[in-house]
């Protein structure tokens, strides 16, 4: 399986503010995603990240809010924009296609 | 879509006792995997598990695919499988995941 790195592990960040987070691969892969865990729950699925194209959000998440990049087929990153105590989140980029592996995950907390 | 729930939501256990944990989902799937989610919040890869039986050391699963539901078990527990267990589908060839709503274990010594 694919080594996955997620750049910060964690952070603490004021409302108002953006975070990029990153995800490296270790070899090419064509599938990559991001999740969002809130607190006590499960994953949810926030975007598809497409590789020389838009990423394709899940209902309940827009673009202006998570941007994503995805300018190769081992780098993606997720942008948490303008971000309230409601963001905080731990955030998994993962990778694969019939089955899939994860990053050890971004613990966002805002204030 | 598919709503993917698992049962029981919390299992407290004794060090060496057995457990099942099990998930059901709502509509025929192409994809099932099960993680545990170890309390740094990594998710580790434990089973891809669509149809069949498969083991690995002490854990196994089962999934029965025409009755939507598939098994974990857990034989001789430790303190380190305490963790939350999750089961994730994938209904048509989009490989997007729908994770279910987990199992707390709590394995005390």
């Amino acid at each position: 399986s694919a080594v996955i790195s997620q750049k910060p592990s964690r952070d603490i960040c004021q409302r108002g503010t953006s975070l990029t987070i990153q995800c490296q691969v270790d070899s090419q892969v064509t599938m990559m995603f991001w999740y969002r865990q809130q607190p006590g729950q499960s994953l949810t699925l926030i975007a598809t990240a497409n590789q020389g194209s838009e990423a394709t959000y899940e209902s309940g998440f827009v673009i202006d809010k998570f941007p994503i990049s995805r300018p190769n087929l081992t780098f993606s990153t997720l942008t948490v924009s303008n971000m309230s105590p409601e963001d905080s989140s731990i955030y998994l980029c993962s990778v694969g296609g019939i089955e899939q592996f994860f990053g050890p995950g971004t613990r966002l907390t805002v204030l | 879509g598919i709503q993917v729930e698992q049962s029981p939501p919390d299992l407290i256990l004794q060090e060496g006792a057995n457990s099942t944990l099990r998930c059901n989902f709502s509509d025929s799937v192409n994809n099932l995997q099960w993680f545990h989610q170890n309390p740094w919040g990594q998710l580790i890869n434990l089973f891809y598990i669509p149809s069949g039986t498969k083991q690995n050391g002490r854990l196994s699963a089962t999934t029965v695919a025409t009755e939507r539901y598939s098994l974990l078990y857990i034989s001789s527990s430790q303190t380190t499988d305490s963790g939350v267990y999750f089961c994730a589908v994938e209904g048509g060839a989009t490989n997007k995941l729908i994770f279910g709503t987990g199992t707390l274990l709590a394995v005390q010594p």
